[in-house]
């Protein structure tokens, strides 16, 4: 397995523009999260999902920001519109495998809005 | 509520030094504690987990539920080492994790 993919790496883009972040996890993981991290505030849980059901999103910043899981192997996370705090590395990670609470990272999106 | 505390932002030790990156939690129920390392500009990687009571790149912790502490121990650190490590505990469903702010290991030549 691959692992959790994500896409893209990196991500550039200007203030007001609508930014789509993905995730493709683990095969069989029925558990999906998406995290942010910065310096000032560390890793924070933005969302999470069980077989695809959204369960918590009271980390979400704002309503600029939003999750969907359309299906068990694809996720996205959108903000709209990107403002410069938002730049961060967003994690996608994913668990539910053998070892029941051991989540998996991706790789992240790096994210500079300017 | 379920908290992870890890009071240190930053280690600063010397190769060959011994390290404890403390870890302590709040959790009203039986806790399952796990540390991640994360290397520079790489995704988090689990390190060990309460559990498994294994040793890992020579690190061990060890849940001490009378303290409600699970410091993470090596007792020569190595200039690999330096990384990010996050303390983080179980929600007791769907698989959340609570993670601590993370203390930043630095050990020096």
């Amino acid at each position: 397995d691959a692992g959790v993919i994500q896409s893209p790496r990196h991500e550039v883009t200007e203030m007001g523009q609508e930014v789509t972040l993905r995730c493709k996890p683990i095969s069989g993981h029925n558990s999906l999260f998406w995290y942010r991290q910065t310096m000032m505030r560390g890793l924070e849980l933005l969302i999470y999902f069980n077989n695809n059901v959204p369960i918590d999103d009271s980390g979400m910043p704002e309503d600029r920001f939003s999750a969907k899981m359309p299906n068990a192997s694809f996720s996205t996370l959108k903000i709209q519109p990107s403002e410069p705090r938002d730049s961060a590395v967003y994690f996608c990670a994913s668990s539910g495998g053998p070892a029941l609470y051991e989540q998996y990272f991706g790789p992240g999106t790096r994210l500079t809005v300017t | 509520a379920q908290r992870v505390t890890q009071p240190e932002k930053l280690l600063s030790v010397f190769k060959g030094a011994p390290v404890e990156l403390k870890c302590n939690y709040s959790y009203s129920g039986s806790p399952e504690l796990f540390w991640y390392v994360q290397y520079s500009r790489q995704r988090l990687q689990l390190l060990l987990r309460h559990i498994s009571r294994e040793s890992i790149k020579g690190f061990t912790a060890d849940l001490n539920k009378g303290e409600t502490s699970f410091h993470l121990k090596k007792p020569f650190a190595q200039e690999e080492d330096s990384a990010m490590y996050y303390c983080a505990l179980s929600d007791g469903g769907y698989n959340k994790l609570i993670f601590g702010a993370g203390t930043r290991l630095a050990v020096h030549p």
